[in-house]
């Protein structure tokens, strides 16, 4: 079954550090994966995904086949990170399927 | 352009009686999603339809669930009788197109939800 695993549920830094929130996925084929962010207070928005290779927000995740993982890394973080962030996956005609989400809390 | 549209934003309701949510997507979607977020749980999508047709409704319990979109634009869902359980947040989100191939299909554009809790 398609699975997207986020095993954090709160990742605590401190400004200007860097972080890394972990996403695994289980799929069969060839999945397109994706990271939407909740800030608070707003509509869950799309971050970015892997097949554009860009960098938002200072963010990026690379794919990488060989473990299943979609990491998504910021070198410095900055107290306006601080929101809820899921991975997502779908492959072929599939559904979207969301990981249980990270809380990044970015402190002063 | 205006975002996706859901209304009530809050309800509550005791068990066993009926609610209906609204949603009304970004125009020109061609595709709207359901999904039901209970508390510490990402999204799951609840039905997906491709215009006024149903794509998949496979985690939807159609005992109690139902959706339509008859018009191809606005989307109703409503469960019938509420159950404790369903206390969540309803989200609705439309994309351009939710099938054809090409990756802007696959962004999906989200509506602020609605809160329900059931007592």
């Amino acid at each position: 079954a398609q699975r997207v695993t986020q095993p954090e549920k709160l990742l605590s830094v401190f400004k200007g550090a860097p972080v890394e929130l972990k996403c695994n996925y289980s799929y069969s084929g060839s999945p397109e994966l994706f990271w939407y962010v909740q800030y608070s207070r707003q509509r869950l928005q799309l971050l970015l995904r892997h097949i554009s290779r860009e960098s938002i927000k200072g963010f990026t995740a690379d794919l990488n086949k060989g473990e299943t993982s979609f990491h998504l890394k910021k070198p410095f973080a900055q107290e306006e990170d601080s929101a809820m962030y899921y991975c997502a996956g779908i492959a072929g005609f599939q559904k979207l399927v969301f990981g249980t989400g990270t809380r990044l809390l970015v402190s002063p | 352009e205006a975002g996706v549209a859901q209304s009530p934003r809050y309800k509550i309701i005791e068990k066993r009686q009926s609610v209906a949510f609204w949603c009304n997507p970004i125009s020109g979607h061609a595709t709207l999603y359901w999904y039901q977020q209970i508390l510490g749980q990402g999204p799951k999508l609840l039905i997906q339809f491709q215009n006024n047709g149903v794509v998949d409704d496979s985690q939807l319990p159609k005992d109690r669930f139902s959706a339509e979109r008859l018009k191809g634009v606005d989307s109703t869902l409503k469960i019938q009788p509420a159950k404790l359980e369903d206390s969540a947040v309803y989200l609705c989100a439309s994309s351009l197109d939710g099938l054809a191939g090409g990756c802007s299909s696959y962004e999906q554009y989200f509506g602020p939800g609605t809160r329900l809790t059931v007592t």
